[in-house]
């Protein structure tokens, strides 16, 4: 099956730092997720993304399909962005998503 | 627009008692997902149904865990008998439709998480 790996594991930056989250997948998928879980276990969606660059505000994600991997960017962090980043492509075989371990994101103030 | 929701937040019973979760996907999305999600750990898909049927269910203990999506709408989640190592949060999530590349965001409920003593 499709092998996700994100990195970094642990990051831990002060507020207002800047940062990049990979996700490297094995095979082709037809789209992919990215997750923000918050410290009280909620999952929030942020993006949606087969392809290409979206930007919401101070997050953006860009997904090179034809090369494998997925990069998330925060800017300018804030204490309320901390929590694990989870991505999760979506299987073209059976449509399911493909979790990650997640890159757990500490933002000191 | 409503979110997915689910009910209880919390639960605390003893092992070999009997447990039952709920959850409401998003209005007019015909898949439904229960997750199990251990801490520290991504979720784990336990079943995928689409309207009132079955799409997989292949990672479900099906020797203490049952699920059902009788009207293919809300599902219920069940557990008997619980053992320690089934305390986790379980998530429930819901998409448009599965099955076509494009329309299958998943939007999941705030959870439930259960503790077995």
């Amino acid at each position: 099956g499709i092998q996700v790996e994100q990195s970094p594991p642990d990051l831990i930056l002060q507020e207002g730092a800047n940062s990049t989250l990979r996700c490297n997948f094995s095979d082709s998928v037809n789209n992919l997720q990215w997750f923000h879980q918050n410290p009280w276990g909620q999952l929030i969606n942020l993006f949606y993304i087969p392809s290409g660059t979206k930007q919401n505000g101070r997050l953006s994600a860009t997904t090179v399909a034809t090369e494998r991997y997925s990069l998330l960017y925060i800017s300018s962090s804030q204490t309320t962005d901390s929590g694990v980043y989870f991505c999760a492509p979506l299987s073209d075989s059976n449509y399911q998503l493909i979790w990650g371990a997640g890159t757990k994101l500490i933002i000191k103030p | 627009e409503a979110g997915v929701a689910q009910s209880p937040r919390y639960k605390i019973i003893e092992k070999r008692q009997s447990v039952a979760f709920w959850c409401n996907p998003i209005s007019g999305h015909a898949t439904l997902y229960w997750y199990q999600q251990i801490l520290g750990q991504g979720p784990k898909l336990l079943i995928q149904f689409q309207n009132n049927g079955v799409v997989d269910d292949s990672q479900l203990p099906k020797d203490r865990f049952s699920a059902e999506r009788l009207k293919g709408v809300d599902s219920t989640l069940k557990i008997q008998p619980a053992k320690l190592e089934d305390s986790a949060v379980y998530l429930c999530a819901s998409s448009p439709m599965s099955g076509l590349a494009g329309v299958n965001e998943q939007f999941f409920g705030p959870g439930t998480r259960l503790t077995v003593l």
